[in-house]
């Protein structure tokens, strides 16, 4: 059964358009982590949540921001997206912060047009 | 954060064993060290960790000298289906650290017939 879920898989949107992929867990963990991994690249970690408390890497965008209303669920908006935010971004969960046992889900991949 | 550096990639034939080794000579004392498979399009999946000596699984074995400046992964016999891309990650379990957990540029593993 799949642990972490991302909705939607396959996003296409135009550019300056909107966007909002999710992440949902059933398992309870802390620490949530969004990573953005370009064509034949290592994923790029964009930032984390350890409970509410919400970390960003120095290096993201400020167009990309983050939500997590509750354990369970975490967002990423995307506020205007550009060509070069084509990309599949991760989501991935982790009982203690920095372990490095991190749980990922399948991925949403987003197209822009 | 320690920095890890493996092999850009790898080829390998059915039925050997393959041994990816990771440097990451900034570790440091309270970080383990992870390793991930990630075939394309799919989110990356754990496959074993290690603070130092070997600790093996079902799926691999992870050797870690006593200096700590490097591990390998070592993977019995693989077949085709092990083609993949393997990342190691280092991060450190004690609570209320950055848990920042950060990708090498990961090792692509070419498995041939």
């Amino acid at each position: 059964d799949a642990m972490v879920i991302q909705n939607p898989r396959y996003q296409v949107t135009q550019f300056g358009k909107p966007v909002t992929l999710s992440c949902s867990q059933t398992l309870n963990h802390n620490v949530m982590y969004w990573y953005q991994q370009k064509s034949s690249q290592a994923p790029k970690l964009l930032f984390h949540y350890y409970d509410k408390d919400f970390n960003n890497e120095a290096d993201t965008p400020d167009n990309f921001q983050s939500r997590r209303p509750n354990t369970s669920f975490c967002f990423l908006d995307i506020r205007s997206p550009g060509l070069g935010d084509a990309a599949m971004y991760l989501c991935a969960t982790s009982g203690k912060r920095g372990t490095g046992e991190l749980f990922f889900g399948e991925g949403s991949r987003l197209t822009v047009l | 954060l320690a920095k890890t550096t493996q092999p850009v990639s790898m080829d390998s034939y059915e039925g050997q064993e393959v041994n990816i080794t990771c440097s990451h000579n900034n570790i440091a004392t309270n970080d383990y060290i992870t390793w991930y498979q990630q075939f394309p399009s799919q989110g990356p999946r754990f496959i074993i960790q290690g603070y130092k000596t070997k600790v093996t699984n079902e799926v691999a074995s992870l050797f870690i000298p006593a200096d700590r400046k490097s591990s390998t992964l070592s993977l019995p016999r693989v077949s085709l289906s092990d083609t993949a891309v393997y990342y190691c990650l280092v991060g450190d379990r004690i609570s209320g650290n950055t848990g920042k957990l950060i990708f090498g540029q990961g090792t692509t593993l070419q498995v041939k017939p």
